[in-house]
């Protein structure tokens, strides 16, 4: 059993050139996230979607897009990558309220030079 | 955006230690999660409480749901070198954003 699971899990990247972050679940969530992690920041709400079809932004969406290419899938977008998305970015999907749970991947470590 | 306060930010203990953390909000929450990350792995859910005052144990993890709805607390028994890692906690209100702290950083030496 996967559960969640991101590629790739390490990139570099040159500011300006644009890239796509994958993420898949096997666990049959409706709910799917992507969050960015900075040393003494915790986890920042980039995108979500709450269902198949449906996105909406978070804390920190500027500079992203998101996809939501079905159920199981949840891809984020840089367009134009800037050295301030260097971060590391995890993907989660959610068991809802009332008795929620979010389960992670293990994270893209995304390095922009 | 609204992030938890989590206390402390880092801890270096001696194996064998006891350990608390907690997590404070000026707001109320309805769920309480707590997560371990090891280093280049992503957050693990080590307990769940969704009820105030539940208190729920995971080995020798004990996590309590506040009473005011507005703050938790870890709790590591004994510790082991295998404990290093990251605690974050996550409140979640309703269907609304599940919100993290920031983490504690805990070192166990051996």
């Amino acid at each position: 059993n996967a559960g969640v699971t991101q590629t790739p899990k390490f990139q570099v990247l040159k500011t300006g050139q644009s890239m796509t972050l994958q993420c898949a679940q096997d666990m049959n969530h409706n709910s799917m996230y992507w969050y960015r992690q900075d040393p003494g920041m915790g986890l920042r709400l980039i995108y979500y979607s709450a269902s198949e079809g449906t996105t909406d932004k978070g804390e920190v969406p500027n500079g992203y897009n998101v996809s939501r290419l079905n159920k199981r899938e949840f891809s984020l977008r840089l367009e134009s990558a800037a050295p301030s998305q260097t971060s590391v970015y995890f993907c989660a999907s959610k068991i809802p309220f009332p008795r929620p749970k979010a389960f992670f991947g293990q994270g893209t470590r995304l390095t922009v030079v | 955006g609204q992030q938890l306060n989590q206390s402390p930010q880092s801890m270096f203990i001696q194996e064998g230690e006891d350990v608390s953390m907690n997590c404070t909000s000026s707001s109320i929450f309805n769920t309480w999660l707590w997560y371990k990350q090891e280093p280049g792995e992503g957050p693990v859910l080590l307990i769940a409480l969704y009820k105030a005052g539940e208190l729920t144990s995971n080995g020798r993890l004990t996590a309590q749901f506040g009473i005011t709805r507005k703050d938790s607390f870890l709790n590591i028994s004994a510790s082991i070198p295998s404990d290093v890692g990251i605690y974050f906690c996550a409140g979640q209100l309703n269907n609304n954003d599940m919100r993290f702290g920031a983490g504690t950083r805990l070192t166990v030496k051996p």
